[in-house]
């Protein structure tokens, strides 16, 4: 049973590019949330996406942005990235209302 | 605002004994309370879970308490393993009823288990 799976693992960008982080969930998840998680600090949730809609919101810039496929893969999208942008992008999956989130192992964002 | 808080960033033990891990929290609304546990390079690991409707979820060498009127949780760990060694978050759900579905995490403890 394949759990959640995140592309690229490593990623380092230029300030001002754009990136897009990929992630598939856990087989038979339909939700994907999407969670930040600088240095020395908890995750921090960006947003959820259940049926190819963004269902709730952190408090993230516009400049983050995401999408849900019908085989609820997720995409996150991060323009004109700053270099605080610099962090963890964690991929999150679970089944419509189930309380408990299952995480994959992150996509390490570096922004120069 | 730092709405979890774990504020022990580092704990450590020996083989064998009991693991405490605690967590306050300052909202009242949140009726679901997560433990997960983090390795170097992985993502969080789902321990164990406990509903506001009770006070004890046991799973295992995990227990969670949970006191409500403390607004304080804990995770025991008995016995601890060297295994056991990596940084544990608590996280906490509003309570649902209108679109609550993200988790709001502490900045986690790191555990060592010493052999």
């Amino acid at each position: 049973d394949a759990g959640v799976t995140q592309s690229p693992t490593h990623l380092i960008k230029t300030r001002g590019q754009q990136v897009t982080l990929r992630c598939s969930p856990k087989s038979g998840h339909d939700t994907v949330s999407w969670y930040q998680q600088a240095l020395g600090q908890g995750p921090q949730f960006i947003f959820q996406y259940y049926e190819e809609e963004e269902r709730q919101r952190g408090n993230f810039p516009d400049r983050f942005s995401g999408h849900q496929f019908p085989n609820y893969s997720s995409e996150l999208n991060v323009n004109a990235l700053l270099l605080g942008d610099s962090a963890l992008y964690l991929c999150a999956s679970s089944h419509r209302d189930q309380y408990e989130q299952y995480f994959g192992p992150g996509t390490r964002l570096t922004v120069t | 605002d730092q709405q979890v808080k774990q504020n022990s960033p580092s704990l450590s033990v020996q083989e064998g004994r009991i693991s405490i891990l605690n967590c306050d929290y300052t909202n009242s609304m949140f009726d679901y309370f997560l433990w997960y546990k983090k390795y170097p390079a992985e993502g969080p690991t789902f321990l164990i879970s406990i509903s506001s409707i009770k006070d004890k979820n046991e799973d295992g060498r995990f227990t969670v308490f949970l006191n409500k009127s403390a607004k304080h949780l804990s995770l025991h760990i008995v016995p601890s393993q060297p295994g056991d060694s990596a940084v544990y978050f608590c996280a906490a759900r509003l309570s649902s009823g209108g679109s609550n579905y993200k988790l709001t995490f502490g900045k986690g403890t790191l555990l060592t288990v010493n052999p």
